[in-house]
Parts: structure tokens; C-alpha cells; sequence
């Protein structure tokens, strides 16, 4: 079963414009990941957040975690059209390499 | 390098065949990981291998699935009497294990469509 919920469901926004997306999960976490999946190169490791870390900067990608809430947001700024595909965040708990994915958002860019 | 490739890319079969999925990881990385994809869903574990070891299979669906990797390398997923249930993206994925590093990296996956 999927470990929780990402929001929106779907984005639509323009070309340069910041793109938020939000991701729930259910148990205590080792680790939380976000992964982007297009048909063009399949699934990619985006970044990478540990659970004693709060927030993560790579390029124009923010991650941040809140464990009391079981929540995350991936926040892409100056959106660009390549940025077009289905974000994902998937749970890592301790004690098993396995991951548990959320349910995704799909972002299309408007040029 | 070569990344972690797949095959089939696309399967279809009908309802009842046996069927058999290959993955080759990314050379020297001790785990492997074989997801499911449903249409519009995310990925959803089926099983992990550390080396030749199967630690966790508790994804599988039914006793149809059955997966290997019997030399450490190359896994095979194989579903016995496919059902229309059984259609879905079938992702592979590898990771080093290293220290630190929970990166997995993914094949392009198999598509599999059983009519």
C-alpha cells in the first residue's frame, strides 16, 4: 500500500514561476526522498532528506521535513519546461532499504 | 556507466501464460529492488535482495510472483499464470549500500499488458 498522500494531485503553472508539492507519510522515517518520473528518462533520484534534517537545498530544488507532522514540500523555483513530469516522495524506515512512494503529482510547465 | 537496463521493454501476454522478467543492476551495487507500477499510481514494493539473499518479499502479490537473483547480479521476476490484475510497469532498481547513500537507481522498467 502507498505510505501517504501527495498535494496536489496536479499543477499547472508557468514558465518561471515556483512549483510547491506536498507529500504525507504515515511512520517514523529513516530517510524521505523525492524521485521525478517522465516518460523520456523513467524514474530519477531527485534528493535526499535524513530525519534529523529539516531542510536541504540542490540547485533550485528545496526539500524540507516536518517529523511532528509527517509531512514534506519540494519546492522547484524558476520552473522550466524540462521540469514537466510526476514528482514523487518515497519513505525509507528504519532497519529496511525498502522505499514506500506516495501517490505523485504531476507538473506540466506552460511555456 | 551503464545504468540499470530491463527486459523485456514491453511484454504482452495472455491471460494464464507464464511470464519472465529480467534486470541486470548497476555493476558491483549488492541491492536490488523489483517495484510494480500501476497506471496513474506510484511505485509499490514488491520484493529486495542484499547480494543472492532475498530479505524482504513481503510485496508480492500472491504465491504466483517469484523472484530471484541466484548469483548476486541479474535478477528474474517471474509471474506464473498471468492474470489482467498482473498488467502494470514492472521497475527495477539497484543501490551500492554504501554508508550514507540510499539512492536507488532505476531501470526504464517493463511493461507488461495481459489480455
Amino acid at each position: 500500500s502507498q505510505q501517504g498522500e501527495e498535494d496536489p494531485q496536479a499543477l499547472s503553472i508557468q514558465e518561471g514561476e515556483n512549483a510547491t508539492m506536498n507529500c504525507s507519510y504515515k511512520t517514523s522515517i529513516n530517510n524521505l526522498q523525492w524521485y521525478r518520473q517522465n516518460s523520456g528518462r523513467g524514474l530519477v533520484h531527485l534528493i535526499l532528506i535524513r530525519s534529523n534534517e529539516r531542510e536541504k537545498h540542490s540547485g533550485r530544488l528545496r526539500v524540507t521535513l516536518d517529523t511532528s507532522k509527517k509531512s514534506s514540500s519540494l519546492l522547484i523555483t524558476a520552473s522550466r519546461a524540462a521540469d514537466t513530469a510526476s514528482y514523487f516522495c518515497a519513505a525509507a524506515n528504519f532497519g529496511n532499504e525498502k522505499l514506500t512512494f506516495g501517490t505523485g503529482t504531476r507538473l506540466t510547465i506552460i511555456p | 556507466g551503464a545504468g540499470v537496463s530491463q527486459s523485456p521493454r514491453y511484454k504482452v501476454a495472455k491471460r494464464g501464460q507464464d511470464v519472465a522478467l529480467r534486470c541486470d543492476p548497476i555493476s558491483g551495487h549488492v541491492s536490488l529492488f523489483w517495484y510494480q507500477q500501476a497506471l496513474g499510481q506510484g511505485p509499490e514494493f514488491l520484493t529486495y535482495f542484499q547480494n543472492e539473499a532475498q530479505l524482504d518479499k513481503s510485496g508480492l502479490p500472491s504465491d504466483r510472483f517469484f523472484a530471484e537473483r541466484p548469483e548476486g547480479s541479474v535478477s528474474t521476476l517471474k509471474i506464473q499464470r498471468t492474470q489482467q490484475e498482473d498488467s502494470a510497469v514492472y521497475l527495477c532498481a539497484s543501490s551500492s549500500w554504501s554508508f550514507g547513500s540510499y539512492e536507488q537507481y532505476f531501470g526504464p522498467g517493463t511493461r507488461l499488458t495481459v489480455t
